[in-house]
């Protein structure tokens, strides 16, 4: 079974703070994705890669940037916060193109 | 572009009742679709997928069928149970770009004893 583990779980942040969340996936998979859930929109998609170094942007991007160190590390920056922003971040990998492995989400909130 | 809807924002049974929950599709190309379910406090995790239409995903008592048609993938459990209470995703993957998957905005499903 793939892991894939987000950090940090849980956090508070002010309008206007400097946020990152992390992934780490220890399959080698090669593709990872972040994803936003908000109740009433499911799950949409910020940012993804294929490879360390690769950057695909997703549906919902304005706001984030995202960074794909290793083959293992994807990151989720959110340099401006904005309390658009506090929702549930899932990041999930993927290396057969039907499976998507998620972690157990990060919750943000921007007050 | 591609695109799935789930219409059923709630759905609340009792154990034991029968379980349908809708879901369309749009795509250009031929799709591989997929159920993801999520249980309180976890992350989404595959419950079943088809990839070809007409056939069946089965997996833990539910199955689908997509009908290519009507663009209907509907998930259908015969006897739910407490344990089922969950939030049910339908899905499809785009194989034809860098594997975008699609997701609609899920059904919440609560099991009563």
């Amino acid at each position: 079974e793939a892991a894939v583990t987000q950090s940090p779980r849980n956090k508070v942040t002010v309008t206007g703070g400097n946020v990152t969340l992390s992934c780490r996936q220890t399959n080698s998979h090669n593709y990872m994705y972040w994803y936003r859930q908000d109740t009433g929109h499911g799950l949409r998609l910020i940012h993804y890669s294929y490879g360390a170094g690769n950057l695909q942007i997703g549906d919902v991007p304005d706001g984030y940037k995202a960074t794909r160190t290793t083959q293992e590390d994807f990151f989720l920056l959110l340099e401006l916060a904005s309390p658009s922003q506090t929702s549930l971040y899932f990041c999930a990998s993927s290396v057969n193109r039907f499976t998507l492995y998620f972690g157990e989400g990060s919750r943000l909130i921007v007050v | 572009g591609d695109s799935v809807t789930q219409k059923q924002g709630q759905v609340t049974l009792s154990e034991d009742d029968f379980l349908f929950i809708n879901c369309t599709y749009s795509t250009t190309t031929y799709p591989t679709l997929f159920w993801y379910v999520q249980y309180p406090g976890q992350g989404p995790q595959l419950l079943l997928k088809v990839t070809t239409a007409n056939n069946k995903g089965i997996s833990r008592g539910f199955e689908a069928t997509y009908d290519k048609g009507t663009t209907s993938f509907h998930l259908q459990k015969a006897s739910v149970q407490e344990s089922d209470s969950a939030v049910y995703f339908c899905a499809l993957v785009d194989l034809t770009g860098y594997q975008n998957f699609y997701f609609g905005k899920g059904t919440s499903l609560t099991v009563i004893p």
